[in-house]
């Protein structure tokens, strides 16, 4: 079975401002990675993904992410927020072979503030 | 082009009622998904289809719960007698691939009263 934690319910930065949401997992065979993001009354959006290859991927409006298998992480960052990144993000992990079935995280709170 | 789309998107219901949630996927993707989503949770996988043969419904919390896709299109999931800690946004997905990504629908959000 997998699991996912995220390990900080609200995270509040300022505008700008580096931020850093982190996502561990557990799973006794490969898996894939994913951050979901929910914007405020809007379904749940592919923000980037990781299924092998390079084990840091990105997505087209900044954020980033790193696979590290050592540390079953895959924390999710980027380097100066906006107001318009405040949403909700979900860390989810799928097994590698079959269907995608996903296993999400609690969440995390980004609330970007001027 | 069209997303995937859920209706009702809010639905009240008195305890004891029968509800029925329904999810038009994109059109042509072969896999389903339903999910559940508590209130400051994430979403909880409930059954999955491929086509119309459901594949995978582990994660249906009781046999209160029934999913069903009869023409491998549009899924209706079903909740009998419902219970207060039913309350919860439905989330419905669709990918074109087994293995693709899967797009999300804004969800039905159920509350039971």
């Amino acid at each position: 079975a997998q699991s996912v934690t995220q390990l900080d319910s609200q995270v509040p930065v300022f505008e700008e401002a580096p931020v850093e949401l982190r996502c561990n997992y557990s799973s006794s065979v490969s898996v894939y990675l994913f951050w979901y993001v929910q914007y405020p009354n809007q379904g749940l959006q592919l923000l980037l993904k990781y299924l092998s290859g390079s084990t840091l991927v990105e997505s087209i409006n900044g954020f980033e992410a790193e696979f590290n298998k050592s540390q079953t992480s895959f924390h999710l960052r980027k380097p100066s927020v906006h107001i318009s990144d405040t949403a909700e993000y979900f860390c989810a992990v799928t097994p590698s072979g079959g269907y995608n079935k996903l296993i999400f995280g609690a969440g995390t709170r980004l609330a970007v503030h001027p | 082009g069209a997303g995937v789309s859920q209706s009702p998107r809010y639905k009240v219901a008195k305890r004891g009622q029968d509800v029925a949630l329904r999810c038009d996927p994109i059109s042509g993707h072969v896999s389903l998904f339903w999910y559940q989503q508590a209130l400051g949770q994430g979403p909880e996988f409930l059954t999955y289809f491929q086509n119309e043969a459901q594949l995978d419904k582990s994660g249906l919390p009781s046999d209160r719960f029934f999913a069903e896709r009869p023409e491998g299109s549009v899924s209706t999931l079903k909740i009998q007698r419902t219970q207060q800690e039913d309350s919860a946004v439905y989330l419905c997905a669709s990918s074109s691939q087994v293995r693709d990504e899967q797009y999300f629908g804004p969800g039905t959000r159920l509350t039971v009263t």
